[in-house]
């Protein structure tokens, strides 16, 4: 299986802030990354697939990067809505496997 | 407009079956374009993949799970279903249906809580 690891776990940012989360993955994946935003009680929403191409109705404020095995998603400027959890996803094999998650709370 | 919808017991005995189906609407299952997943997210804790299952009913699942995982389709109804077996208390979590595009899961459903216990 290939292990996603996500740093760090958690982090307190302010409205405004700019945030970067990190995602390893244990082998290269070819740029089949993808990043997920989940709030409480819900279900997660994809952000970023492709490692980088933003899905229909993110905001321009939310941006990936990356290749071979290191990835990044980066929020430019926090607003009030983005404090959730998010997760990274490889799509390259089979088992399909998530990052263990990156809460960003309230400063 | 894409939408799954989760249905099941939400409770189950431990050694049982669980049981799940996810009804597509605004798609049609059959095709295989699309793989139709299975995600399951314990409370407090990440999300762990479980398996997949296209139209022409390939398979795909978790080696971790693989010997209890069962998942067919109906296309008649634009289903598909889970079956895990001989449950424990490890198995209760949020169950999430979705399907795949290519790698990633642009729809999901609203998820189910399922709980093991006697």
């Amino acid at each position: 299986d290939i292990q996603m690891t996500q740093s760090p776990s958690s982090l307190s940012a302010s409205v405004g802030d700019r945030v970067t989360i990190t995602c390893r993955a244990s082998q290269s994946i070819s740029g089949y990354l993808s990043w997920y935003q989940q709030k409480p009680g819900k279900a997660p929403k994809l952000l970023i697939s492709a490692t980088s191409v933003l899905q229909s109705g993110v905001p321009s404020r939310f941006s990936g990067s990356g290749s071979g095995a290191d990835f990044t998603l980066t929020v430019s400027s926090l607003h009030p809505e983005d404090f959730a959890t998010y997760y990274c996803q490889q799509g390259y094999i089979t088992p399909r496997t998530f990052g263990q998650g990156t809460i960003v709370e309230i400063k | 407009q894409v939408q799954l919808h989760e249905s099941g017991p939400g409770l189950v005995r431990p050694s049982q079956t669980l049981s799940l189906t996810c009804t597509v609407s605004g798609d049609s299952i059959n095709t295989d374009i699309y793989f139709w997943n299975w995600i399951r997210q314990p409370a407090g804790k990440g999300l762990e993949w479980i398996g997949r299952v296209q139209s022409s009913g390939r398979t795909n699942s978790n080696p971790s799970l693989k010997s209890r995982v069962t998942m067919t389709v109906d296309t008649s109804k634009n289903q598909f279903s889970l079956k895990l077996s001989s449950v424990t208390a490890a198995d209760t979590a949020v169950y999430y249906c979705a399907r795949e595009d290519y790698g990633d899961y642009p729809y999901w459903g609203q998820g189910t809580l399922v709980t093991v216990s006697s």
